[in-house]
């Protein structure tokens, strides 16, 4: 079955404690990307990557770190969260945009609490 | 930059009502438009999308027509029901660049 998964589904932490979102498709798409979505902002993108080890910011890099290495996975690393990263996390992938625009597929989104 | 704004909800209505949700884009060339949806407690899924001015998306009785003398890509259902309770994201993908609104909550009553 074609998917994106993501884990863990629910995290709760601590300020300061780093922690990873894994995200993994098994599509062979070249594109990925993370989004938040928070209440009355929608989705909104953090990193995306075109390519193995291509990334580049969205609209809300801060405080986040990702990695490419492999093309099924994309990392979502949080070196030392803060509560205002409390929000409910999305990792997406497409096709690359050679040959059209593509949807994205989402995973089921990860729920982190940083208290 | 581009950007995309949605009618607000939460949207009630009851079974077998028709819908509109309002979406409207700022692009600086020519995006593709999207519709998601999302479930309780689900990830969004793509329910339509078009990618040139006049095309009309369609799917589970959903239809949405990119107009871009207005830069609008409104979403309607003739007969609502209960099993479209979900919020709903209209989205734009320029190159690399996605936008997406801030969500509409659909509730549909028996």
């Amino acid at each position: 079955e074609a998917q994106v998964t993501q884990n863990p589904r629910y995290l709760i932490t601590v300020t300061g404690k780093k922690l990873t979102v894994t995200c993994s498709q098994n599509m062979n798409h070249e594109y990925m990307s993370w989004y938040r979505q928070d209440p009355g902002l929608g989705l909104r993108q953090i990193y995306y990557s075109m390519n193995v080890e291509v990334t580049d910011k969205g609209d809300v890099p801060e405080g986040y770190k990702v990695s490419r290495k492999e093309k099924r996975n994309f990392p979502l690393i949080l070196e030392s969260p803060s509560p205002n990263q409390t929000s409910l996390y999305f990792c997406a992938s497409s096709p690359g945009l050679a040959g059209g625009p593509y949807e994205q597929f989402f995973g089921p989104g990860t729920r982190l609490t940083v208290l | 930059g581009d950007s995309v704004t949605q009618m607000e909800g939460p949207v009630t209505l009851s079974e077998e009502a028709f819908l509109t949700i309002n979406c409207t884009y700022t692009a600086t060339g020519y995006p593709s438009l999207f519709w998601y949806v999302q479930y309780p407690g689900e990830g969004l899924q793509l329910l339509l999308k078009a990618t040139k001015a006049d095309d009309k998306g369609s799917n589970k009785g959903f239809e949405a027509t990119y107009r871009k003398e207005t830069t609008s890509f409104h979403l309607e259902k003739g007969s609502v029901q209960v099993s479209d309770s979900a919020v709903y994201f209209c989205a734009l993908r320029e190159g690399n660049d996605m936008r997406f609104g801030a969500g509409t909550r659909l509730t549909v009553k028996p």
